[in-house]
């Protein structure tokens, strides 16, 4: 079983839609959540960060944290053209020492904003 | 927000030469940086943990001798590609850790991309 799973998609939504992206992890330990966009030949940029179970609200983003499910969520309200791009999920995985620690990638969902 | 560079953008090489890539957190420090590679419509791969002052941690297939680390300062890290090869031609990202925010996180940098001739 993978760490980070995430659905490869594409996930083809329309203009002004919801886009609903999941994804689930392993570590039952991890505390800390990561979203990364990531457009066609650049690198990763930070979307959302959440810790806490529940919802943290950004703008057109929401991400939904349920540990309890190992689950991680992304929505993006009123999706755009723009917005399409691979969406990367990443848990902090804790190797234990002093503050030893590295970020575990899903394999990302492609998302397609039909305009 | 964080900000991380990269230089240089892009880089063109004969097979056989050395490639010297840095990264730098411009506002704030980064005690740990990370080195990732990644070849067209593939997931990002964690090459190396970089951290200031003590030797790389090298994920498991990586080469040391071959992709030299350096972490001098809490500001800069740098990955030497030796001897590169066409193989070796990938985009190559790194990340700096800012453990100054709430949430420990991770900014990756522009990325590199290497085409070895």
């Amino acid at each position: 079983q993978k760490e980070v799973e995430q659905n490869s998609g594409p996930l083809s939504v329309p203009e002004g839609a919801i886009a609903s992206l999941n994804c689930t992890y392993s570590d039952r330990g991890s505390q800390s959540f990561f979203w990364y966009r990531q457009y066609s030949g650049k690198s990763p940029e930070l979307i959302m960060s959440i810790y806490s179970n529940g919802d943290k609200e950004d703008g057109r983003f929401t991400a939904q944290l349920n540990k309890a499910s190992q689950y991680v969520s992304l929505l993006i309200r009123d999706s755009q053209p723009s917005d399409s791009a691979t969406y990367l999920c990443a848990v902090n995985l804790y190797l234990g020492g002093d503050s030893s620690y590295k970020l575990i990638f899903g394999s990302g969902t492609r998302l397609l904003v039909r305009p | 927000g964080a900000v991380v560079s990269q230089h240089p953008s892009w880089v063109i090489c004969k097979s056989g030469t050395s490639v010297k890539i840095e990264c730098r957190s411009l506002d704030f420090q980064a005690t740990t940086m990370f080195w990732y590679r990644q070849f067209p419509k593939q997931s990002l791969m964690l090459m190396a943990t970089s951290n200031e002052g003590s030797k790389a941690t090298y994920e498991q297939g990586v080469e040391k001798d071959k992709f030299l680390i350096n972490h001098a300062s809490l500001t800069l890290s740098t990955l030497t590609v030796t001897s590169a090869h066409p193989e070796d031609s990938s985009f190559y990202i790194c990340s700096a850790r800012d453990i100054g925010r709430t949430v420990d996180t991770q900014y990756f940098g522009p990325g590199t991309r290497l085409t070895v001739l």
